[in-house]
């Protein structure tokens, strides 16, 4: 089965930056994904590492280390729209989700 | 392009009845999996089909039942309801015959059970 940690909550003003870590264990891995949910949303696709290393998209970068089975999620310049709920998955032909992290952005 | 499409957005049945949910893929994908979202978890992965098949399946009772059609498009059958059933349903879609790490979800359906 699959197991992943994230912290529940992370709060930040606009324009700092976030780090949100994930840890997992395994019986299959493939690669870490990364989601946001907005309230009433559907998750929407953030980013993927299937190889050790950090992975950058915009304001959005994602790392990964398959020996300490550990990744993170790096917000940059945030941003009042980036209120939202963050899921790491682990991709092994399908996706296993952590709980969220659920980032509130402050003016 | 539409994208993932879901149906009905929400539903309130009663405890022991049975419910059926329906999804359309995004244009030109061929896989559908199904996940289930209590309220402040992360979804939990139900089932996945492609060519009509179930691949895969997470920790859910024969209850879980679905289907895939000819058009890609995919039903999830909940029989003999509980109150704990209540949920979001999420559907997703991705290319290629295989779960993709990037998977395209629809709006979701809010099921109330009573």
């Amino acid at each position: 089965g699959q197991s992943l940690e994230q912290p529940s909550e992370v709060t930040a003003v606009e324009g700092a930056i976030v780090q949100i870590n994930c840890t997992y264990q395994t019986s299959g891995f493939y690669g870490l994904s990364w989601y946001q949910q907005h309230d009433g949303g559907a998750p929407t696709f953030l980013s993927y590492n299937g190889l050790d290393g950090l992975e950058e998209t915009g304001r959005f970068s994602s790392f990964l280390s398959r020996s300490d089975s550990y990744g993170y999620l790096l917000l940059q310049e945030l941003q009042m729209k980036d209120s939202a709920s963050y899921f790491c998955a682990v991709n092994d032909y399908k996706l296993s989700f952590g709980a969220g992290t659920t980032v509130t952005v402050r003016a | 392009d539409a994208g993932v499409t879901q149906s009905p957005t929400h539903l309130i049945k009663t405890r022991g009845q049975q419910v059926t949910l329906r999804c359309s893929p995004k244009s030109g994908h061929d896989t559908v999996s199904w996940y289930q979202q209590a309220l402040g978890q992360g979804p939990q992965f139900i089932f996945q089909y492609y060519e009509e098949e179930e691949r895969q399946r997470g920790n859910f009772p024969d209850r879980f039942s679905g289907h895939q059609f000819p058009n890609y498009s995919s039903e999830l059958n909940v029989n003999a309801l509980l109150l704990g059933d209540s949920a979001l349903y999420l559907c997703a879609s991705s290319p290629g015959g295989q779960g993709s790490y990037e998977q395209y979800f629809g709006p979701g359906t809010r099921l109330t059970v009573t």
